[in-house]
């Protein structure tokens, strides 16, 4: 049973649109929620992360929404590049020990 | 600095042999962890060490074992591999309490 609950599966924007990826949980006590890029063949990296004391957070091109209340988080990808074509995972933990994943988004962005 | 070094990065295995996949890192973190990626389930945790001599299971821990003899090191085990371990394995490590990991290239084993 997935602790982080990610959609959609896969998503296919056009070179300048907006992408947009929802994350979910419900263990409360989970302080810190990071996004993880990966590309083929490779390991994923860390993209930003958020604390759950504040509701979004921007870096570049990327955002994190973080809605508490609802225990929901979302990244938004403005302005969307083919060098952004990847797969996007959200996380969340407690203490860092040990990080639960969501399913993964494949992001696809047209030329 | 290669950071996180992870070999064999293919390998065939045969239902009930073993092998060990390596993990050696050269970032001086404590923290080492094992993951495995299947398609639609992301990644999930199998084991993790917070240092030397310390070891704890993750989500997925049946059919594994993980010693840490060295700051450096942290091989997976596989005594006897099943199909349902053919996967993509990542070993991460991170440093003190930001929650960032830093992952290997991957392992892909498939298991006959």
């Amino acid at each position: 049973q997935q602790q982080v609950k990610q959609s959609p599966q896969s998503l296919i924007v056009q070179k300048g649109g907006i992408s947009i990826i929802n994350c979910a949980y419900e263990n409360t006590a989970f302080d810190y929620f990071p996004w993880y890029q990966q590309f083929p063949g490779k390991g994923p990296a860390l993209l930003i992360a958020i604390r759950p004391d504040v509701s979004e957070k921007k870096e570049g091109r990327f955002t994190i929404s973080f809605n508490k209340s609802a225990k929901q988080f979302s990244l938004h990808i403005m302005d969307s590049q083919p060098g952004d074509s990847a797969t996007y995972f959200c996380a969340a933990t407690t203490g860092g020990y040990k990080l639960s994943f969501g399913a993964g988004t494949t992001v696809t962005v047209r030329a | 600095n290669a950071g996180v070094t992870q070999t064999p990065k293919f390998q065939v295995l045969k239902t009930g042999q073993s092998m060990t996949l390596q993990c050696a890192q050269d970032m001086n973190h404590e923290y080492m962890s094992w993951y495995r990626q299947d398609p639609g389930m992301g990644l999930r945790l199998i084991h993790y060490s917070v240092g030397a001599g310390i070891t704890d299971q993750g989500e997925v821990p049946n059919g594994y074992n993980v010693s840490r003899s060295t700051t450096e090191d942290f091989p997976l085990r596989l005594l006897s591999a099943a199909p349902s371990q053919t996967s993509v394995y990542f070993c991460a490590t991170r440093t003190g309490n930001t929650g960032e990991l830093f992952f290997g290239e991957g392992s892909r084993l498939t298991v006959l």
